[in-house]
């Protein structure tokens, strides 16, 4: 079982709130992503790391913004939330060893 | 086009029944495949992953590449309500250090007992 842990699960807030979704990994991958999916939706990638102080746009324009100080440590931020940051966000790690992405529960995050 | 075009479904059938999923792909660049299960509100776990052509069986579950024709399969043997969930399909590409991964959008799965 992957050791990939996201907080908070769920998040309701007002406009105009910043906030930081936290990811963290006790497994020791270099790579780390963000992703946005809307329910029923496909996976957006809008966050990528290859290692401390590396992090990169994905696919997908995001407003958020995210850093890597700490290898096990992923966090994205949103400076201020807006109605269509409505989503959840999966945090995921990948093993350089197998290639293989493990991801975090998700974060839900809810707008209003 | 999209790199990874996946059936959308949704797909519906009978406990016990035969499961068949499928993606096509348009890359033909040195690349490996790898299903993802996905539980309503949950983040993916990896189902299997596969590097060559041909078949590779885990369980209930076969995951099938033809590098030819650009199409991988998953089929679930025996179905169960629990494998009611979204199915991800995803293609990894690797050069050098660096991978590129790229998910299907998903075939929702409902077995009905």
């Amino acid at each position: 079982e992957a050791d990939i842990y996201q907080t908070p699960r769920y998040l309701v807030i007002g406009t105009g709130k910043k906030i930081t979704l936290e990811c963290s990994q006790t497994m020791g991958h270099d790579k780390m992503y963000w992703y946005q999916q809307d329910p029923g939706m496909e996976l957006h990638l809008i966050h990528y790391s290859y290692g401390v102080n590396s992090t990169e746009k994905g696919d997908l324009s995001s407003e958020s913004t995210v850093s890597r100080i700490r290898t096990e440590h992923f966090p994205l931020t949103l400076e201020s939330a807006r109605p269509s940051h409505t989503s959840q966000y999966l945090c995921a790690s990948m093993s350089s060893s197998t290639d293989t992405q493990y991801f975090g529960p998700g974060t839900r995050l809810t707008v209003l | 086009q999209k790199e990874v075009e996946q059936d959308p479904g949704p797909l519906s059938v009978p406990e016990g029944a035969i499961v068949s999923l499928n993606c096509t792909y348009s890359n033909s660049a040195f690349q490996y495949f790898m299903w993802y299960r996905q539980y309503s509100r949950k983040g993916p776990e990896l189902l299997m992953y596969t590097y060559s052509s041909g078949n590779k069986e885990d369980g209930r579950f076969t995951a099938q590449v033809d590098k030819s024709s650009k199409y991988i399969s998953l089929f679930i043997r025996d179905s169960q309500p629990s494998d009611s969930a979204t199915y991800l399909c995803a293609r990894v590409i690797s050069s050098g250090s660096a991978r590129q991964l790229t998910f299907g959008s998903g075939t929702q799965l409902t077995v009905l007992p």
